[in-house]
């Protein structure tokens, strides 16, 4: 138990599904983060937020919607992905700010494996 | 660009020592995590290095060089339940993480 959830733990869509995906965090930290893991390759940032407002997003396709409406809670939506997009997304937290000098180790949820047929 | 490499798959025997490695080319270093993550289950944090040497920690350890741009993580007394991916991680001269691809370890009973 890491202290941050995540739902669904699996999700299976078309391509012209809409669906979402949550994350909560009950640590009490500030900076939240989507990361995208793929077989073989290295975590991918996708977005991040400091105190609800995000600081980050790099370059992710517009069908990739992230939400912060608190800061225990974020969102993924998805819309029309693609065959590509099937991964396993994790979210993570840190007590610290992003991206600063005293960024300390990052707490991960279990992920969402997601398969887009 | 910035490039972190790590072995792809190693295999380890119950009871051994192993050590996986990882090098890094960044721009900037201001420290190296390692990260466990287990089939189907959320990484978790191992270790944090930002001098040089050797960090220790009950049966793992963590070793790094800043000017030959390496670590490793040194497993000892090898359980089954290490089997797991092991993650590198280095935090940039942007304080931003560039991760390794992940090291699947295998032990073997």
């Amino acid at each position: 138990e890491t202290g941050v959830t995540q739902t669904p733990r699996h999700l299976v869509m078309g391509m012209t599904n809409k669906k979402s995906l949550k994350c909560e965090q009950h640590l009490g930290h500030n900076a939240m983060y989507w990361y995208k893991q793929s077989a073989k390759k290295p975590l991918e940032l996708m977005f991040v937020y400091s105190l609800e407002e995000r600081v980050e997003n790099n370059s992710v396709p517009s069908r990739f919607s992230p939400e912060c409406p608190n800061s225990s809670h974020l969102f993924l939506h998805l819309h029309t992905l693609q065959p590509e997009d099937s991964a396993l997304y994790l979210c993570a937290s840190s007590q610290d700010p992003p991206g600063t000098r005293v960024t300390g180790e990052l707490f991960f949820g279990e992920g969402s494996r997601l398969t887009v047929l | 660009g910035q490039n972190i490499d790590q072995p792809t798959e190693m295999t380890a025997t119950e009871g051994a020592i192993v050590q996986i490695n990882c090098t890094y080319q960044t721009s900037g270093f201001n420290g190296l995590f390692w990260y466990q993550q287990h089939a189907g289950e959320a990484p978790t944090f191992l270790s944090y290095n930002v001098l040089d040497g050797l960090e220790e920690k009950g049966r793992f350890s963590s070793f790094l060089s800043r000017s030959k741009g390496y670590s490793y993580l040194l497993l000892k007394e090898l359980q089954m339940k290490d089997s797991a991916s092991y993650l590198c991680a280095v935090k940039d001269s942007n304080y931003q993480l560039i991760w390794g691809a992940g090291t699947k370890l295998i032990i073997k009973p």
